[in-house]
């Protein structure tokens, strides 16, 4: 079936440091690939997305580039800040029309240290 | 994106009590909502899909009748876990999706932490 595998954490970074958050994903057909973000105490919230090879995502210095041939979808950002510790979630859909449901990884801690 | 609220945010019962947590969307007719169910250190595991005005699609091994979804209008729905026990202490995520075509985008709620005693 499909599925979502990303690296495991926590990851610890200093400020301004560089940040990957490796995700590969296996689905059957052509799926939407999806970065969500949870911040502690909140919900989860849509970061990034590409719906086809070769996409490239961004949002907020965040980038992930959509990769068909290595079914991966890596997160990175150049410097990352105090303010982006909080829980990244990879995810897709194969989902058309009205069904959309996601499938997750099991997400990954980031904690920056000042 | 589009507001989302649960209530409560956190609630604590004892065994063999229902509960009753509901989802809200604030600023948007949704068509279609997931319920969710995130255990400590692991992914989001989808329990069911609910639409407005019909019965809620549940996942494999997902027990309907301990965990009715209620979807009653188009900015409301409600997860009721009935006659709850200690393994069913989880965080209980909702989401709406718009339904339109080639929209896949989902917006979350906050989440419910059920602690059962």
């Amino acid at each position: 079936g499909d599925s979502v595998t990303q690296m495991e954490g926590p990851v610890t970074l200093s400020e301004e440091a560089f940040l990957t958050i490796n995700c590969t994903y296996t689905a059957t057909g052509y799926p939407s690939l999806f970065w969500y973000v949870q911040y502690p105490g909140e919900g989860l919230q849509l970061l990034l997305k590409a719906t086809k090879a070769d996409d490239k995502g961004s949002n907020k210095g965040f980038e992930a580039t959509y990769r068909k041939e290595t079914t991966s979808f890596h997160l990175e950002k150049g410097s990352v800040q105090v303010s982006d510790s909080a829980v990244y979630f990879c995810a897709l859909t194969t989902g058309r029309g009205s069904q959309g449901n996601l499938i997750f990884g099991k997400g990954t801690k980031l904690s920056v240290k000042p | 994106g589009a507001v989302v609220s649960q209530h409560p945010s956190r609630v604590i019962c004892k065994s063999g009590t229902s509960v009753k947590i509901e989802c809200r969307s604030l600023d948007f007719q949704a068509t279609t909502m997931f319920w969710y169910r995130q255990f400590p250190k692991k992914s989001l595991m989808l329990m069911a899909t609910s639409n407005e005005g019909s019965k809620a699609t549940y996942e494999q091994g997902v027990e309907k009748d301990k965990f009715l979804i209620n979807h009653a209008s188009l900015t409301l729905s409600t997860l009721t876990v009935t006659s709850a026990h200690p393994e069913d202490s989880s965080f209980y995520i909702c989401s709406i999706h718009s339904g339109l075509a080639g929209a896949y985008e989902q917006y979350f709620g906050p989440g419910t932490r059920l602690t059962v005693t």
